[in-house]
């Protein structure tokens, strides 16, 4: 299971951050993936976090802008989100990578997602 | 990011078979596997079939998905009413480092 927080409205060129907390499976082994999608439209990749933290992969969209991580420690992964856009709006997923080769975009499972709202 | 291009709707009477198709490139679907995803409206997608053609526990045998080269379907047979949704395509990229979704199909039950 996945648990996606810290959603909400925010001002163009502001920072937000969303934490994700797992459970139910072995945290630490699994490489995991933000994904999002705006109002009415299709999924989008955002970011990757390799299972032990050591690196992070970005979406040519939020390069530079957003930073993933993770607390092994905790089951937990985020997304630091600066220099927000209305763009930037939508639902965002964290889901698990469930290739036991690394990541592959096989999601299972996905979390209910976290609405963020950009807007003045 | 790149799409995987995908028809925006299909549609089959019940009972019929239906075929979503997914078009990649030699850095996406070629070298990798593909990943089927199903969204019901106001739901999170779920996992429908992986690594090209495994289905998880769960998902009936209705379902079955396929790759030749560059491209890669889903065939749903039997179309049921509750098979009204949208459907996605996912693959590794390899030249982006990142996954890449379809265009997303609309699939209606007539």
């Amino acid at each position: 299971q996945l648990v996606e927080s810290g959603g909400g409205v925010v001002q163009p060129g502001r920072s937000l951050r969303l934490s994700c907390v797992a459970s139910g499976f072995s945290f630490n082994k699994h490489a995991i993936h933000w994904v999002r999608q705006a109002p009415g439209k299709g999924l989008e990749w955002v970011a990757v976090t390799t299972y032990d933290g050591t690196a992070g992969y970005y979406a040519v969209s939020v390069k530079g802008r957003f930073t993933i991580s993770r607390d092994n420690s905790k089951n937990t992964v985020y997304i630091e989100m600066t220099r927000l856009r209305n763009e930037d709006s939508g639902v965002y997923f964290c889901v698990r990578d469930a290739d036991p080769s690394g990541y592959s975009g096989w999601f299972d499972p996905w979390g209910q997602g976290a609405l963020v709202t950009v807007s003045s | 990011q790149s799409l995987l291009r995908q028809p925006p709707s299909a549609s089959g009477n019940v009972g019929q078979r239906v075929t979503i198709s997914c078009s990649g490139s030699a850095s996406n679907i070629g070298p990798n596997t593909v990943h089927w995803y199903r969204q019901l409206p106001g739901s999170a997608p779920t996992l429908l079939i992986y690594s090209t053609s495994q289905r998880p526990s769960g998902v009936p045998d209705r379902f079955s998905g396929s790759k030749s080269g560059t491209s890669a379907s889903l065939a749903i047979s039997g179309l049921q009413s509750e098979d009204e949704a949208d459907y996605y395509c996912a693959a590794w990229d390899d030249r982006l480092h990142g996954v890449v979704f379809g265009t997303a199909t609309s699939v209606t039950v007539l």
